[in-house]
C-alpha cells in the first residue's frame, strides 16, 4: 500500500524557518519524482517545490525561490522542504505528493499544517 | 504567478453530464499537453483523475474523461452520482519549468 506521511509543520513566527519531511512506503520511491504543493485554508491548491527521481534535478514556483529548498534521501524513502524566512502567506496545509514526472501527482499524503504567525 | 482559470462553480443532477473547462494561455494549456485534473473532497488529499490531457489512471472511473482545444482544458464528468460532489482542480506545466494550478471548481450534484 502506497503511503506518503508529512511532518514538521507547526506554528512559526514571521521570518523563521521549519523544515517538512515526507516518508513514503510501498512504492520504489527512487523512481519517482516528489513535490510539495500547499493549500491556504479554504483556499485552492499552490504548486511549491518539485524535484526528479533522483533528486538532481530541483525546481521552485517563483513565489518561495530563495526562501525553499526541496531536497531528497533516497536512502531514507523521504523528502524533505526546507522553509526559511516565512511569511504570513505562506500558512497552508502542505502536501508531499509522488509522480512518475515532477509536474504529476498521481498520490498524495495527508498534508501538514504550516501557521506563520506572531 | 497567475492561476488557470476555472469557474468557481458547476451543478447538476444524477445522471446527467457537466463540463469544468480550465483556461490557461499558449504558455501553459495552450503549449504543452501536460494538464491534469485532480478532485478533492472535504478535509481529503487531492486524487488524481486524468493526466497528460487525456489519459486516466486505471482506478478511475470511465465516467471521467479530459480534452484540450486551443487554450482552454475539459473535464467532462458523464452520469453523475451524488459522490462526485467535491472540488476539481486543473493544473498544467506552464513554461520555464514551473506548474501552475487552476483556481477550483465547486461540484454541487443537486
Amino acid at each position: 500500500e502506497v503511503q506518503l506521511l508529512e511532518s514538521g509543520g507547526g506554528l512559526v513566527q514571521p521570518g523563521g524557518s521549519l523544515r517538512l519531511s515526507c516518508a513514503a512506503s510501498g512504492f520504489p520511491f527512487s523512481s519517482y519524482a516528489m513535490s510539495w504543493v500547499r493549500q491556504a485554508p479554504g483556499k485552492g491548491l499552490d504548486w511549491v517545490s518539485a524535484t526528479s527521481a533522483s533528486g538532481g534535478t530541483t525546481y521552485h514556483a517563483d513565489s518561495v525561490k530563495g526562501r525553499f529548498t526541496i531536497s531528497r534521501d533516497n536512502s531514507k524513502s523521504t523528502v524533505y522542504l526546507q522553509m526559511n524566512s516565512l511569511r504570513a502567506d505562506d500558512t497552508a496545509r502542505y502536501f508531499c505528493a509522488k509522480g512518475t514526472s515532477w509536474e504529476l501527482h498521481d498520490f498524495w499524503g495527508q498534508g501538514t499544517l504550516v501557521t506563520v504567525s506572531s | 504567478q497567475s492561476a488557470l482559470t476555472q469557474p468557481a462553480s458547476v451543478s447538476g443532477s444524477p445522471g446527467q453530464s457537466i463540463t469544468i473547462s480550465c483556461t490557461g494561455t499558449t504558455s501553459d494549456v495552450g503549449g504543452y499537453n501536460y494538464v491534469s485534473w485532480y478532485q478533492q473532497h472535504p478535509g481529503r488529499a487531492p486524487r488524481l483523475l486524468i493526466y497528460d490531457v487525456i489519459s486516466r489512471p486505471s482506478p478511475i472511473s470511465t465516467r471521467f474523461s479530459g480534452t484540450k482545444s486551443g487554450n482552454t482544458a475539459s473535464l467532462t464528468i458523464s452520469g453523475l452520482q451524488a459522490e462526485d460532489e467535491a472540488d476539481y482542480y486543473c493544473s498544467s506545466y506552464r513554461h520555464r519549468n514551473t506548474l501552475v494550478f487552476g483556481g477550483g471548481t465547486k461540484l454541487t450534484v443537486l
